[in-house]
């Protein structure tokens, strides 16, 4: 079965230090990769995915099939990205997005 | 706000009565999907729709919980005889083909 885990529930980092938000993922094909994020009062909203190889709001993600992870990171956190980060994955032919528990994710000033 | 709306936001009914929930999703969108998500848990997929055809189910989707999207354009997902186990968030997002899927702001389920 297909399943997305974020190891950390919590994660508390200061202002202007790296963050890096744990994902993995166990399947057994070639999965598409995504982070969501969710800010406070705020609909869940895309992120980014692994397949555009964007930098989004300076956040990378780059996926790893060898160690079946797609961490996200950030050299330089900013209080403004406090809120709560999923990882999901898509089952290449199918449809629904498998998500993991959530990250929530604390910038301190 | 031209993204995916959902009705109402926040819903509580006592055990054993039905609810029902509605989602207009981004105009043009051809997929449409139902997630509920628990306290604590990730979004959980529910069913989808392509069009009006109901084309997946999950094993969470009991037969109290029915969805239909007549027209292909707003949504409903019923469920009967609640439980409070129903308790829950319950998403609803849409999609154009292979492409990002937007969000509702969701409807709040409470069963008391």
């Amino acid at each position: 079965a297909q399943r997305v885990t974020q190891p950390e529930k919590l994660l508390s980092v200061f202002k202007g230090a790296p963050v890096e938000l744990k994902c993995n993922y166990s399947y057994s094909g070639s999965p598409e990769l995504f982070w969501y994020v969710q800010y406070s009062r705020q609909r869940l909203q895309l992120l980014l995915r692994h397949i555009s190889r964007e930098s989004i709001k300076g956040f990378t993600a780059d996926l790893n099939k060898g160690e079946t992870s797609f961490h996200l990171k950030k050299p330089f956190a900013q209080e403004e990205d406090s809120a709560m980060y999923y990882c999901a994955l898509s089952i290449q032919g199918a449809q629904k997005l498998v998500f993991g528990q959530g990250t929530r994710l604390t910038i301190n000033p | 706000d031209t993204g995916v709306s959902q009705d109402p936001r926040h819903k509580i009914t006592k055990r054993g009565q039905n609810v029902t929930f509605r989602c207009d999703p981004i105009s043009e969108h051809n997929r449409l999907y139902w997630y509920r998500q628990t306290l604590g848990q990730g979004p959980e997929f529910l069913t989808y729709f392509q069009n009006e055809a109901q084309l997946e189910k999950s094993r969470l989707l009991s037969d109290r919980f029915s969805a239909e999207r007549p027209k292909g354009s707003f949504s409903t997902l019923e469920i009967q005889r609640t439980e409070q186990g129903d308790s829950a968030m319950y998403l609803c997002a849409s999609s154009l083909t292979n492409s990002e899927a937007f969000f509702g702001q969701g409807t709040r389920l409470t069963v008391v």
